[in-house]
């Protein structure tokens, strides 16, 4: 497998416009979590789902972002409108059953810079 | 508030040197402790997991250990190769699924 993988892997756009990053997780996985880093904030759980169900958002920091998963294979992190403070590197990782034990696999991160 | 300090922010080392990360948690209900593996524009890589005080795990040069308030990532004779952030996160009451991760040591090995 080629393990997760995200798009693009950077991407440059102006305040006000809406970004989209994607994730294709390994073929199996049942737990697909979505993580944005900062120097300032560390690693930071934005939502997660189960069987392409979000089972929680609680850490979404506002409405300007969403996020689906349509399938098993494929979810998207979307953002609209952005703005310069949601510069950051965003990560998409995913695991089979709870990852108590087992371990959860990080894509390449997508390096998202609003200017 | 749950959080998790890890120390020291960046730590360099001579070849062979050593060590300890310091990894502190004030937390309301521990389910477990991840370590985590981190090189530049990559993404981080599962190292351990420790689930009770007393827990100890190793991989090649390095050896986790778990207290009731802190963990250590023991990094024994290191080599270059080791250079790398290393991330520690701690899975709380509800499930293992979210993890609070503490901002991280940045560990540089010269050879």
């Amino acid at each position: 497998d080629a393990g997760v993988i995200q798009s693009p892997r950077h991407e440059v756009t102006e305040m006000g416009q809406e970004v989209t990053l994607r994730c294709k997780p390994i073929s199996g996985h049942d737990y697909l979590f979505w993580y944005r880093q900062t120097m300032m904030r560390g690693l930071e759980l934005l939502i997660y789902f189960n069987n392409n169900v979000p089972i929680d958002d609680s850490g979404m920091p506002e409405d300007r972002f969403s996020a689906k998963m349509p399938n098993a294979s494929f979810s998207t992190l979307k953002i609209q409108p952005s703005e310069p403070r949601d510069s950051a590197v965003y990560f998409c990782a995913s695991s089979f059953g709870d990852p108590g034990g087992t371990e959860a696999f990080f894509g390449q991160g997508t390096r998202l810079t609003v200017v | 508030e749950d959080q998790v300090t890890q120390s020291p922010e960046a730590l360099r080392l001579q070849e062979g040197e050593s060590s300890s990360l310091n990894c502190s948690y004030t937390v309301s209900g521990l389910r477990g402790l991840f370590w985590y593996r981190q090189d530049p524009g990559k993404g981080p890589e599962f190292l351990f997991t420790l689930y009770s005080a007393g827990e100890e795990k190793e991989k090649e040069r390095l050896k986790a250990t778990l207290t009731k308030k802190e963990s250590f990532l023991h990094i024994t004779a290191p080599k270059p190769e080791d250079s790398a952030t290393y991330l520690c996160a701690v899975a709380l009451d509800g499930g293992f699924q979210k993890l609070v991760f503490g901002t991280g040591t940045r560990l540089l090995v010269s050879p």
